[in-house]
């Protein structure tokens, strides 16, 4: 089966730009996460979605970042403005029954400078 | 809330030599443990999990992994380590929540 992709592989802005990262999960999954992972540190979850419906959204900076699933497919996770502080690899995740694990995609590098 | 520790940040082993990476959890029942592997610019692969019954899971690349109640503890082994398996590893835990809290990550590095 296709895995989970993501896109951009690396983004480099500036602080105070916008930007938008896209996840196509594994057909099927009902299940999406976005989880965010600086560099030295275990990946954190920033959201969770059940088809197009958030479950879990708690430690989303909401002042800033924003996340949609449209359809219960597809998912974009948009930073605006940036911060310094964002800069990190940010990993997409789906999943048939969460509870058996998740399968991550690549991951989008973000810089900001 | 539930955690999960991984005291070794960075270890070093030969090649053909043993491995153990430890992990322990905070969680007031047994939960869900995950461990997986990440490789340089890659997002992260699973390598085995445990949910219940035998407490020695078998996973890819010749990893095992052995969940011990008494100990909260999730340790992964491996036999005789190979250059190739030089990366970071995960541990991870569900409470049921449908999320995975993860640790800190422990930095395998395999000299020759």
């Amino acid at each position: 089966e296709a895995g989970v992709a993501q896109s951009p592989r690396y983004k480099i802005i500036e602080k105070r730009q916008s930007v938008a990262f896209w996840c196509n999960p594994i057909s099927g999954h009902a299940t999406l996460y976005w989880y965010q992972q600086i560099l030295g540190q275990g990946p954190k979850l920033l959201i969770q979605f059940q088809n197009n419906g958030v479950v879990d959204d708690s430690q989303l900076p909401k002042d800033r970042f924003s996340a949609e699933r449209l359809k219960g497919v597809d998912s974009t996770l948009k930073i605006q403005p940036a911060k310094l502080e964002d800069s990190a690899v940010y990993l997409c995740a789906s999943s048939l029954e969460p509870v058996y694990g998740y399968t991550f995609g690549s991951g989008t590098r973000l810089t900001v400078v | 809330a539930q955690s999960v520790t991984q005291p070794d940040i960075h270890i070093t082993v030969s090649e053909g030599a043993s491995l153990e990476l430890r992990c322990n959890y905070s969680y007031g029942a047994t939960p869900y443990l995950f461990w997986y592997v990440q490789s340089p610019g890659q997002g992260l692969q699973l390598l085995l999990k445990y949910f219940s019954g035998d407490t020695l899971v078998q996973g890819i690349k010749g990893f095992e992994a052995e969940f011990k109640r008494s100990q909260s503890s999730f340790n992964l082994r491996k036999p005789s380590v190979h250059w190739s398996d030089a990366a970071e590893y995960f541990c991870a835990v569900n409470t049921g929540f449908q999320k995975l809290v993860f640790g800190t990550g422990t930095r395998l590095l395999v000299s020759p």
